[in-house]
């Protein structure tokens, strides 16, 4: 079983749709959580970061996290067609992130 | 800008050749990571740095693999005799102790 896994895509969701991110992880012990936005070519962007259960909410996103089910997902309200990239998931595990193989979301004009 | 750079960009290497990669973290960050990412994957841990001791390092960084981070600034990854299965993209993030690791843009290594 892989550490942390995502839904696998790609996603397409025309623009103003919302998109919704899923991932599962496998150490109950973990206490932290992020999703990294990636682009073509590009190094991985930090967009939010959760250490609590329930939501957090920065502009448009919306990290949810539940422990219990080991699961955190990512909501992009108002999809833009900036936001199409590879989104991935990581979780702290003490030092080091260990991350999903993400999820390639397409915003459609 | 005061995010975390590496150098080279970009490197193209005949195997068997070494090849080492710089990062120069955010100026305040203690913590210095690297990982390596293939296409289509995300990003794999190598090893980790808090101020110049290095804590860990995975069993994906073979004995050809050397990482330093002299007085507890900059680093370097040195890959000996490189091999074919090492062109990936070399990242390297940087954090205050446990908090958020940002990571720079990386060094794209190509093995021909």
């Amino acid at each position: 079983q892989k550490e942390v896994e995502q839904n696998s895509g790609p996603l397409s969701v025309p623009e103003g749709a919302i998109a919704s991110l899923n991932c599962t992880y496998s150490d109950r012990g973990s206490q932290s959580f992020f999703w990294y936005r990636q682009y073509s070519g590009k190094s991985p962007e930090l967009i939010m970061s959760i250490y609590s259960n329930g939501d957090k909410e920065d502009g448009r996103f919306t990290a949810q996290l539940n422990k219990a089910s080991q699961y955190v997902s990512l909501l992009i309200r108002d999809s833009q067609p900036s936001d199409s990239a590879t989104y991935l998931c990581a979780v702290n595990n003490d030092y080091k992130l260990s991350f999903g193989a993400g999820t390639t979301v397409t915003v459609r004009a | 800008d005061t995010g975390v750079s590496q150098d080279p960009r970009h490197k193209i290497t005949k195997r068997g050749q070494n090849v080492t990669f710089r990062c120069d973290p955010i100026s305040e960050h203690n913590r210095l990571y690297w990982y390596r990412q293939t296409l289509g994957q995300g990003p794999e841990f190598l090893t980790y740095f808090q101020n110049e001791a290095q804590l860990e390092k995975s069993r994906l960084l073979s004995d050809r693999f050397s990482a330093e981070r002299p007085k507890g600034s900059f680093s370097t990854l040195e890959i000996q005799r490189t091999e074919q299965g090492d062109s990936a993209m070399y990242l390297c993030a940087s954090s205050l102790s446990d908090a958020e690791q940002y990571f720079g843009p990386g060094t794209r290594l190509t093995v021909t």
